[in-house]
């Protein structure tokens, strides 16, 4: 069955720099990748959305690139900000299917001012 | 900007009693989840609803689950006997036609006790 790797360990960065956040998956080809934001007791908000034929997505401060050779997909936060400061997941659809999604466990981010 | 409501925002209940979550998914979605979040844990998809029946389920959405959309606007999960382990964030979620961004409320936390 499908595996999504993401470290969960926390990553603490400096206010300004770039965050840069990884998620592997396993056993699997899916057709699109998609990111959430999810802070403490809250529901998952979508972000990004980023399809196998495309290599790279950007939204305002956000970037995601998606490598279906190395099956990885990199999450970007260009001059991060404290208010950046959340969990991060990955989520991928079931091979085969477009609706539901399995999300990784995420990675916390932490922007230190 | 719509949004997906849920109520309660926290229950308290007593193991072996029955439960209901409740939603409001946006309005003109089509699709419609359940997830849930136990402590420290990744997001766990629990059931989807499509055209008034259940798509698809997880294993973890046995017998003791129900799903129902009782009108045009609400969707609830019934929990008939509620055990210990339970106890979690449950978020719905709602899907627009030709979309895969989903739109998650921001969750009941059910603590069994």
């Amino acid at each position: 069955s499908q595996k999504i790797e993401q470290n969960s360990e926390a990553l603490n960065i400096q206010e300004g720099k770039t965050a840069t956040l990884t998620c592997n998956y396993t056993n699997y080809s899916p057709a699109y990748l998609q990111w959430y934001r999810q802070d403490p007791g809250r529901g998952p908000v979508f972000l990004l959305l980023i399809r196998e034929n495309e290599k790279e997505k950007r939204k305002e401060r956000l970037k995601v690139t998606f490598d279906t050779t190395l099956k990885q997909s990199l999450f970007h936060i260009t001059a991060s900000q404290p208010a950046d400061s959340a969990t991060y997941l990955c989520a991928l659809p079931p091979e085969g299917g477009y609706q539901k999604v399995t999300f990784g466990i995420g990675t916390k981010l932490q922007v230190i001012p | 900007e719509p949004e997906v409501t849920q109520t309660p925002s926290h229950q308290v209940t007593q193991m072996g009693q029955e439960v209901i979550l409740r939603c409001v998914p946006i309005s003109n979605h089509l699709y419609f989840y359940w997830y849930r979040q136990i402590l420290g844990q990744k997001v766990e998809f629990l059931v989807s609803f499509y055209n008034n029946e259940i798509s698809e389920k997880s294993e973890i959405f046995d017998d003791q689950f129900s799903v129902e959309r009782p009108d045009g606007s609400n969707f609830t999960l019934k929990i008939r006997s509620t055990k210990l382990e339970d106890s979690a964030m449950y978020f719905c979620a709602s899907l627009g036609q030709g979309r895969h961004e989903q739109f998650f409320g921001p969750g009941t936390r059910l603590t069994v006790l």
